[in-house]
Parts: structure tokens; sequence; C-alpha cells
């Protein structure tokens, strides 16, 4: 079965620094990848995904993140954190065949900004 | 344009009750996911629907849970006899493609 690890619960960095946001995952198949925000009492935003081609995918809000299939990783970059960027963060696996793509997550990571 | 709706926002309900959550998809979309968040477990996936195929169920955590996708369209999750432990936010998702676009969700509160 697929799952989705995301190391650390709770991050902090400060306003202007480097965002990063890690998500690991396991899959027997070529995985589909997805990150998701949630803003506070705000729904589920696709941040960005990956399907296939590229490895290096690129958001909304100057996030990106690369697939490395060796490594089994797709961690979230931003290279300069801004305080609206305080949110939960949540990593996705998709699993299923054909066209059932139910996701898989990680638990989660809160995203603090300080001024 | 519209994006997903569901409906109520918050129920408060009693141990035991019955109560129906329901989820309008974006218009077009096929398919439809329920997933629930809830604290110390996260999002887990609870059934799909997918035009007029038989439902995934695999993620439904007992029998008290069901659900129902009319005419292709508005999707009715409902949990019978209610338990403390199903208190969480139910979350509805509909996609044409590999994206899923989430409603805002339902806010269960079991007493």
């Amino acid at each position: 079965a697929q799952s989705v690890t995301q190391l650390g619960s709770h991050v902090s960095v400060s306003e202007g620094a480097l965002v990063l946001l890690r998500c690991n995952y396991s899959s027997s198949v070529p995985p589909y990848l997805f990150w998701y925000v949630q803003y506070p009492n705000q729904g589920l935003q696709l941040l960005l995904k990956y399907t296939t081609g590229a490895t290096l995918v690129k958001g909304i809000n100057g996030f990106e993140a690369e697939f490395k299939k060796s490594e089994t990783s797709f961690h979230l970059t931003k290279p300069s954190a801004h305080m609206s960027d305080a949110a939960e963060y949540f990593c996705a696996v998709s699993e299923g065949a054909g066209n059932n793509r139910k996701l898989i997550w990680g638990l989660g990571t809160s995203l603090a900004v300080n001024p | 344009g519209a994006g997903v709706s569901q409906s109520p926002s918050n129920k408060v309900t009693e141990k035991g009750k019955d109560v129906e959550l329901r989820c309008d998809p974006i218009s077009g979309h096929t398919a439809l996911y329920w997933y629930r968040q809830s604290l110390g477990q996260g999002l887990e996936f609870l059934i799909y629907f997918q035009g007029n195929s038989a439902p995934d169920k695999s993620g439904l955590p007992s029998d008290r849970f069901s659900a129902e996708r009319t005419g292709g369209s508005v999707s009715t999750l409902t949990i019978q006899r209610t338990q403390q432990e199903d208190s969480a936010v139910y979350l509805c998702a509909s996609s044409f493609g590999n994206e899923q676009f989430f409603g805002p969700g339902t806010r269960l509160t079991v007493l």
C-alpha cells in the first residue's frame, strides 16, 4: 500500500527565509504527487502537482517541488517565506487504477512564519 | 464558477443519532470523493464515485457509514448511530482529471 511521510509536524521560519517542507512516499507504481495547502478556517487548495514529465514543478504563490524517484521524495520549497504562507501543508500521493485517483495523505506540516 | 459546496457547514448531534452530509460537486466533474479529517488521524479516504461505475467503498470505517450519488451529481454521506469517534471534518472533492477540488467541509461533532 502507498503511504506518505511528512517529516516535521511543525516548521517555523523567519520571514524572508527559505521554506523547506519534506515529503517522502512509498509506491509500487509511478505515483502522482500533490501538495495542498489549508489556510486557517479555509478549505484545501492545490499548490502543485507532479504527474509525468518535468520533475521540477512550480505552483502557486512561489512554491515549487521536485520529484526525486531515487529518493522517493517530493519536498516543497519556497525561496523566501511571507507571513501569508502560514498554513497547514499536506503532501499526498495518488493511488488507484484508471480513473480512481483517491489520495493517500501525509499528516501535514504546520508552517509558522515569524516576523 | 461555483466550486464544490457542502452542507451543513457544522453539525452537532447526539451519540446514537443518524446524520446526513451533502456534497454538490462542480458541474461536469465525473469523479467524487469523500475524505475525513480528524485529529490524530489526518486525512483519510472514505469513498469514491465515478460515473455509473460501482463505488470504491474501501475507506469506509464501518458499516454505519454509507454514501450514495444520485444522477451522477449530488452525493450524500450518511452515518448511522453516530459515535464520538465520528467527530471530524468531512470533506468532499470532485474532479475531471488529476486534480481534485475540495469543498469547505462539514464539521461534525458528536456529543
